[in-house]
């Protein structure tokens, strides 16, 4: 997985509760993504991220923020978690075009 | 925004045969067309990609062709084996969100020995 871990790889947690998902990288790439794959809808950009601090939202980013404090981390948080929010949630690096993704980590929401 | 059709949504075929998957994108600025293959349980991994400045590329097996004018792109598999059998996605980039994908919903591939 390009030297991409995700943490933790299966989370269950109750409804209205924070959750931060842990993206890592060794590889130093500049750009950061996280995606949420649900079935019937592929991969949606939640937000990205374009260097240390740098973050933009992406299609579906209400209910989501990010944070990037050091180059290999990116930070996903579900403020306050809802059902909706059930999924699994992708990481992907890339320095220019070509992404590489994380194995995963697939949360539920009761 | 981008949005990027691909059909078909399930695909089986007969060990030794070819599969075809095809996709459309709206966004006449999407430049880079990667196509990604999905196990089990595991995270997209890519296997072939292609820039808007060619028409065709092959790597072994597999290969892609991209129409601009007609803002199609496909992936042919030939030969196909077992271990083909996967999940594929199609991808577009995004012009507004760094280099963010777009993708299709997936063709779940079956081969049949």
């Amino acid at each position: 997985d390009a030297g991409i871990t995700q943490s933790p790889r299966h989370k269950v947690t109750e409804t209205g509760t924070p959750v931060t998902l842990r993206c890592h990288q060794t590889e130093n790439h500049r750009y950061m993504y996280w995606y949420r794959q649900d079935p019937g809808h592929g991969l949606r950009l939640i937000h990205y991220s374009y260097g240390v601090k740098d973050t933009d939202k992406g299609e579906v980013s209400d209910g989501y923020s990010v944070s990037r404090s050091k180059t290999e981390d990116f930070l996903l948080t579900l403020e306050s978690a809802t059902s909706s929010q059930t999924s699994v949630y992708f990481c992907a690096i890339s320095y220019t075009h070509e992404q590489y993704f994380g194995p995963g980590t697939r949360l539920t929401v009761t | 925004g981008e949005n990027v059709e691909q059909h078909p949504s399930t695909l089986s075929v007969q060990e030794g045969d070819s599969a075809v998957i095809k996709c459309t994108y709206s966004d006449s600025a999407s430049n880079y067309f990667p196509w990604y293959k999905q196990e089990l349980g595991k995270g997209p991994q890519l296997i072939i990609d292609i820039r808007s400045n060619v028409g065709e590329k092959k790597d072994q097996r597999i290969a892609v062709t991209l129409n601009k004018t007609a803002k199609h792109f496909s992936l042919h598999i030939t030969e196909t084996q077992p271990e083909d059998s996967a999940v594929y996605f199609c991808a577009a980039n995004n012009q507004n969100s760094g280099y963010a994908l777009n993708f299709g919903k997936g063709t779940s591939l079956l081969v049949t020995p």
